[in-house]
């Protein structure tokens, strides 16, 4: 099954600073999703978009999503050494999630 | 607290001795799926579940086998573990994948090592 591909695969970045990450695919979604994982911890969902919205925002996050270019983008504004953790995007349709293989962010404090 | 429960979280094992990872979820969620975590590979789907007596293969069932009994639990079961299933495993419940119930709760993840 297709899967998002993210990049960067590692983005380290000073405390404070915006992180970007993107997420790429081929196939038709119904939503993509966001999920943050602490080293070694379980995944936890960050943020959904559907298919017909086009930006959405939760706190310091900020995801946009173009259907058109199949790819969407994670925004981390002010970003915190907290956030030191590794990033995947999922893609929801009618089959089960599937898992890109994660941004590794790094925050520097 | 609503919550994915996997168990046992540590396990070292021999090839060959057949083991059972639990997972049970408290949220009356009808999709509940297995993953695998390995380096380089991300997250690969072993086997899912829609609802009670309802399950399917994922990406990566090979010596894997599931049962959904009850709704709230979803075991991961090895038969005759090898060494290439040393792995990281997370189980994970939602209340669908459509439009709007596609979010995933995943439990804290079993490190499980075949010697």
């Amino acid at each position: 099954s297709q899967q998002g591909e993210e990049d960067p695969q590692a983005l380290s970045i000073q405390e404070g600073e915006n992180a970007t990450m993107n997420c790429s695919y081929k196939t038709s979604i119904n939503n993509l999703q966001w999920y943050r994982q602490n080293s070694g911890r379980g995944l936890v969902h960050l943020i959904l978009i559907r298919s017909n919205e086009r930006e959405k925002h939760s706190g310091r996050l900020r995801v946009t999503l173009d259907t058109s270019k199949k790819s969407s983008s994670l925004l981390i504004t002010a970003s915190r050494a907290a956030d030191t953790a590794s990033y995947f995007c999922a893609l929801g349709g009618n089959t089960p999630l599937v898992f890109g293989k994660g941004t590794r962010l790094s925050v520097i404090a | 607290e609503a919550q994915v429960t996997q168990n046992p979280r540590y396990l070292i094992t021999v090839t060959g001795k057949k083991l059972t990872v639990t997972c049970s979820q408290n949220m009356n969620h009808e999709y509940m799926s297995w993953y695998r975590q390995d380096p380089g590979l991300g997250l690969r789907q072993i086997y899912y579940s829609m609802n009670v007596e309802v399950t399917d293969k994922g990406d990566v069932p090979e010596g894997y086998k599931v049962s959904r009994k009850e709704k709230r639990n979803f075991p991961l079961i090895l038969e005759s573990p090898s060494p290439n299933q040393t792995s990281l495993y997370f189980c994970a419940s939602s209340l669908g994948y459509s439009l709007n119930t596609g979010e995933l709760f995943f439990g804290e993840g079993s490190r499980l090592t075949v010697l």
